[in-house]
């Protein structure tokens, strides 16, 4: 999608390797959050961000940690992956935090063996 | 816990045929219902429901929001191959929360 960026759309990495999932925007948007989908379960937020350097924790954040140095790049961390982070991760961006006014990202899909 | 039901997970009908999709809710402190279109990548908008009763349309497609008996509809009336997607519901409560459902499959057969 135009304006939101998402790598690598897709990875197979190893149990208990670190991965890190790059979400990159050029719209200058305040609001940024990393989705995992999974069949059964929908969009679960992950973590989100409010600014630079201001993030918080979403429904499962257990196993994930994020950053944002700069207003255009949001970064997902999984510590040590584990086969139950085999998912499909979504970025969003929204200018007021309006819901509404979401754009997603393409997704990466993640595949931990 | 805060929740959101999807109902039928799937659904074959054919072009022309008119489908109701259904969204059911337990959340607290509501705010607004979304509904969101998924083809083969990312999400997008289609409605944002805050009001009982008020209907938003969209071409074939309206929806409407019953907050006593906390759920909504996504109508797609003249279905279109077009129309074959996941459709997703979510609420968002007032502390900024926001579940998601699982989705409805739709496909439109020609």
């Amino acid at each position: 999608d135009a304006g939101i960026t998402q790598s690598p759309r897709h990875k197979v990495t190893e149990t208990g390797t670190p991965v890190t999932l790059r979400c990159h925007q050029t719209e200058n948007h305040r609001y940024m959050y990393w989705y995992r989908q999974d069949p059964g379960h929908g969009l679960r937020l992950i973590h989100y961000s409010y600014g630079v350097k201001d993030t918080d924790k979403g429904e499962v954040s257990d196993g994930y940690s994020v950053s944002r140095s700069k207003t255009e790049d949001f970064l997902l961390t999984l510590e040590s992956a584990t086969s139950s982070q085999t998912s499909v991760y979504f970025c969003a961006i929204s200018l007021q935090g309006d819901r509404s006014g979401y754009t997603f990202g393409s997704g990466t899909r993640l595949t931990v063996v | 816990e805060d929740k959101v039901v999807q109902s039928p997970l799937s659904l074959v009908v054919h072009e022309g045929d008119t489908v109701t999709l259904n969204c059911s809710y337990e959340v607290t402190n509501f705010r607004s219902l979304l509904w969101y279109k998924q083809e083969k990548k990312a999400p997008t908008f289609l409605f944002m429901l805050t009001s009982s009763g008020i209907e938003k349309k969209s071409g074939r497609l309206s929806s409407i929001l019953d907050k006593k008996e906390l759920f909504s509809i996504l109508n797609i009336t003249a279905t279109q191959t077009g129309d074959s997607a996941v459709y997703l519901c979510a609420v968002e409560a007032s502390n900024n929360d926001m579940r998601f459902g699982a989705g409805t499959r739709l496909t439109v057969k020609p």
